[in-house]
């Protein structure tokens, strides 16, 4: 099984509807994020949280807002969807820790992603 | 700003040797990572550098000055597997965020 779980994979949506997007993991990882990929412009941040308690604005949390229900559970919610969130969303985890070579080693693991479509 | 800067394709002969660059301007530095992205999948880590020098993983090699604010990744011996995007991304603070550049897309040829 995989350790970085999304759900739905795929989404087509209206303007206007709610959607909510689902991330899991088995990785035992305290940190969680969201991105977003636009082609020509990478990977974005969205939210990002450290732990159950802790949740972040990223470079890009207009229209989005998200909630850490446990550990392992990190979801996005877009309240009112609007063409231009058409995009690729990912999620990653990372857990915190300190590099062997003196840097802070934050690995991001990602899951599979989600396609979104809003018309 | 963040300034993260990596050319848009390259194209490459199977067995042949790709180096791809990666040009940064931050606020803080903290460590650089390599990505790779084939089409509509996951990012995958590749590579991790936070002190000069090279990093070698078999095939793949990442090197990093932070002075010049400049890291490669060297792919040998490629293999039409290796046709994908490659994404750089620098942490720029203790907290470990990830700035990505918009990646380069590698095209594997015959």
């Amino acid at each position: 099984d995989a350790d970085v779980t999304q759900t739905p994979r795929n989404r087509i949506t209206k303007t206007g509807k709610r959607i909510m997007l689902e991330c899991s993991q088995t990785k035992g990882h305290d940190r969680m994020y969201w991105y977003r990929q636009d082609p020509g412009l990478g990977l974005r941040l969205i939210y990002y949280s450290f732990d159950v308690k802790d949740i972040n604005k990223g470079e890009i949390s207009d229209g989005y807002s998200v909630s850490r229900q446990a550990q392992a559970k990190f979801s996005l919610s877009l309240e009112s969807a609007i063409p231009n969130q058409t995009a690729l969303y990912f999620c990653a985890t990372s857990q915190t820790g300190q590099g062997a070579r003196g840097g802070i080693t934050d690995t991001q693991y990602f899951g599979p992603g989600t396609r979104l479509t809003v018309l | 700003g963040q300034n993260i800067d990596q050319p848009t394709e390259m194209t490459a002969t199977e067995g042949a040797i790709v180096q791809i660059n990666c040009t940064y301007q931050t606020s803080g530095f903290n460590g650089l990572f390599w990505y790779q992205q084939h089409a509509g999948e996951a990012p995958t880590f590749l590579s991790y550098n936070v002190l000069d020098g090279l990093e070698e993983k078999g095939r793949f090699s990442s090197f990093l000055s932070r002075s010049k604010g400049y890291s490669y990744l060297l792919l040998k011996e490629l293999q039409m597997k290796d046709s994908a995007s490659y994404l750089c991304a620098v942490t720029t603070d203790s907290w470990g965020k990830l700035q990505f550049g918009a990646g380069t897309q590698v095209v594997v040829t015959p």
